[in-house]
């Protein structure tokens, strides 16, 4: 399978923790990516791999990995975590890149 | 780092052309690709191909008829042609760098401001 699930849409109260999904075959594979996008703006890296943050996402950001399901945790959200959430890793073939639908997260 | 360049409106059965210029690192150093996605609008994104440091080029299935993409060594750029524009290509553009950092390890760790395209009729 080429595809990537994620939940359309996930909400959290201020300070609290959350976590988004993203389910694929490709991921039994493949270490995924996490990505942020705000309202007309181009998407951000926020974490990667095994649990990599990249030097200008907060360390509120994590990542794991089981099975065929990539884990996005914010620890702590704050205001500023609003936006779609993106998973992204190669696909089955390893040649070609996927993406998830996309999860929309609401801070309370 | 990335800068996109390229026309915002296309007519209807004409090519789209885009070039993203890289600054900072060589478009064939190891251990880069250089790709291209797009997000029609309200919608998730959308991966449209990449080209790896030496050459190689993967395209979506649903794209690779009609997507192209290519590297300037001398500008240390790289392009994306997209043949017979219809409605339905109008989106953003983005191009981005793809990382690996081992054989399951892939991420796009920088990516261009991105460029609204508009196809009229």
């Amino acid at each position: 399978s080429s595809e990537l699930t994620q939940d359309p849409a996930v909400s959290v109260a201020l300070g609290q923790t959350v976590t988004i999904t993203c389910e694929g075959d490709s991921l039994r594979r493949y270490l995924g990516s996490w990505y942020h996008q705000k309202p007309r703006q181009a998407p951000i890296l926020i974490v990667y791999g095994d649990n990599n943050r990249p030097s200008w996402s907060p360390d509120r950001f994590s990542c794991s990995r089981s099975g065929n399901t990539a884990s996005l945790t914010i620890t702590g959200a704050q205001a500023e975590d609003e936006g779609d959430y993106y998973c992204g890793s190669r696909d089955t073939s390893g040649d070609r890149w996927v993406f998830g639908g996309g999860t929309k997260l609401t801070v309370l | 780092r990335l800068q996109l360049s390229g026309p915002g409106l296309v007519k209807a059965t004409q090519t789209l052309s885009l070039t993203c210029s890289v600054s900072g690192v060589s478009v064939h150093s190891y251990g880069y690709d250089w790709g291209w996605i797009r997000q029609h609008p309200g919608r998730g994104l959308e991966w449209i191909g990449y080209i790896s440091y030496s050459g190689t080029t993967h395209y979506n299935p649903s794209l690779e008829s009609r997507a192209s993409i290519s590297v300037d060594s001398s500008q240390n750029q790289f392009s994306l042609d997209v043949t017979s524009m219809t409605a339905a290509d109008t989106a953003v553009y983005y191009c981005a760098r793809n990382r690996h950092d081992s054989g399951f390890l892939y991420y796009f760790d920088y990516w261009g401001l991105g460029r609204l395209v508009t196809v009229s009729s």
